[in-house]
């Protein structure tokens, strides 16, 4: 079946550690998206990117950086200058055309210490 | 920020109908609304969208005022595993940047 893998589902890192989110698409979906979510909250944008070779910022980026060299990966790095990186990092993708809906994966709960 | 407004949080019995509103005053012409939910620490599920048209689908009905300045989920037939966090939002034809807003808890009571 064609979806979003995330990986891991758990991760736990010391502070001052930098530490890559994997998500991976089987959808030949051309867009895909980082969100991070606290307790309690809605989800907040971190980057997108709609094709190959191309993403921007969404409202949050400072402290993440990411990377779109395949069509199915687009991983997330978590750098040592994000102030708060402990929470539920969600990824989504969408074919990218027209009004098509998001696909989510199920998430990466970061935990650092 | 988002552009939608819902309540917190709502209950609904097992088996009645749920209706989930959503304020979006100052949606445009040609923004879509969206309804996702998310069950707890699981990734958001699509559930409906409509640009003015009623629609329907298996898993809901959605229903957008003449005026489009708001909207209503309807869960037919609630059941217990429709507790989620039910998000509205609203999209521009091709807007990549999609934002959330913190949704609606819904508690099915049995």
């Amino acid at each position: 079946d064609g979806g979003i893998t995330q990986s891991p589902k758990y991760l736990f890192r010391k502070e001052g550690q930098n530490v890559t989110l994997s998500c991976e698409q089987n959808l030949n979906h051309d867009a895909m998206y980082w969100y991070r979510q606290d307790p309690g909250q809605g989800l907040r944008l971190i980057y997108y990117s709609q094709i190959v070779n191309d993403f921007q910022k969404g409202d949050i980026a400072e402290g993440y950086s990411v990377s779109r060299e395949k069509k199915e990966s687009f991983p997330l790095t978590v750098t040592s200058a994000q102030k708060n990186p402990t929470a539920f990092y969600l990824c989504a993708s969408s074919i990218g055309q027209d009004y098509s809906p998001l696909h989510f994966g199920n998430g990466t709960r970061l935990t650092v210490t | 920020d988002a552009k939608t407004t819902q309540p917190t949080s709502m209950d609904c019995a097992e088996g009645r109908a749920a209706n989930l509103p959503c304020n979006h005053s100052t949606i445009s012409g040609n923004e879509y609304v969206y309804w996702y939910r998310q069950i707890h620490s699981q990734g958001p599920q699509y559930i409906i969208h409509g640009l003015k048209n009623n629609e329907t689908n298996e898993m809901a009905s959605l229903i957008i005022t003449e005026d489009r300045k708001s909207s209503t989920l309807i869960l037919p037939h609630a059941t217990l595993r429709d507790t989620a966090v039910y998000y509205c939002i609203v999209r521009l034809y091709r807007d990549d940047k999609i934002i959330f807003g913190k949704g609606t808890r819904l508690h099915i009571l049995p």
